[in-house]
């Protein structure tokens, strides 16, 4: 089916470990993102991408490395995970024409780390 | 930094009512204006989306923009209780969107049967 993929829904890992989440869609959109979502802070961007091999920081991108090697996969990796990584991670795609097009929203990864 | 404010609620609101939501926004050059609804647990779908200043409506749903007041609004008639959800204000910068949205942080609305 179209849409996007995010791999593994759900993750428990350890502080210090790296853990990489996947994003796939099959729109062929050119820009994709991710966010996180935390109580009290609401959605902040960590990364985006304008296209294959073009990446870009957001808000809160400390702790985190992206790659974009391909249009449809934008993998986020947690180099050495820590307890303030804990959170919902969502990715999102848009296709850019002005006006801006809406983002569409991956159905997230929870990752707690002990 | 581009701050967008949302009261977080909850917001309750009897069935078959109109439920109001508000956005404020602090960056002028923003262009583009979403309402996203999310269900707990679940991931942002989108509901809305304005671009020029005025009312837009799609169905039960009406946004308002009003970019001399960097304000926007939905309006929801004939409140279901399937609408319980939170609802999020996101704006793009002056970029249009390239480098992502800015989120508020939420209203929770309930409508009581």
């Amino acid at each position: 089916d179209a849409g996007i993929t995010q791999s593994p829904r759900y993750k428990i890992t350890e502080t210090g470990r790296q853990v990489t989440l996947m994003c796939h869609q099959t729109w062929s959109h050119s820009y994709m993102f991710w966010y996180r979502q935390d109580l009290g802070h609401g959605l902040r961007l960590i990364y985006y991408s304008a296209a294959a091999d073009i990446t870009d920081k957001g808000e809160v991108p400390d702790g985190y490395v992206v790659s974009r090697s391909k249009t449809e996969n934008f993998p986020l990796t947690l180099e050495s995970a820590t307890r303030s990584q804990t959170s919902v991670y969502f990715c999102a795609s848009s296709e850019f024409r002005g006006p801006a097009q809406p983002q569409h929203f991956g159905d997230g990864t929870r990752l707690s780390i002990l | 930094q581009k701050e967008v404010e949302q009261n977080s609620g909850p917001l309750s609101v009897p069935e078959g009512a109109i439920a109001s939501l508000n956005c404020t926004y602090s960056d002028r050059g923003s262009q583009s204006f979403f309402w996203y609804r999310q269900y707990s647990g679940k991931s942002p779908e989108l509901i809305m989306s304005i671009y020029s200043n005025g009312d837009k409506e799609d169905g039960r749903f009406t946004a308002q923009l009003n970019k001399a007041s960097q304000y926007v609004s939905l309006l929801i008639r004939d409140s279901q209780p399937s609408d319980s959800a939170t609802y999020l204000c996101a704006v793009t910068g002056s970029g249009g969107g390239a480098d992502g949205l800015t989120f508020g942080k939420g209203t929770h609305l309930i409508i009581q049967p």
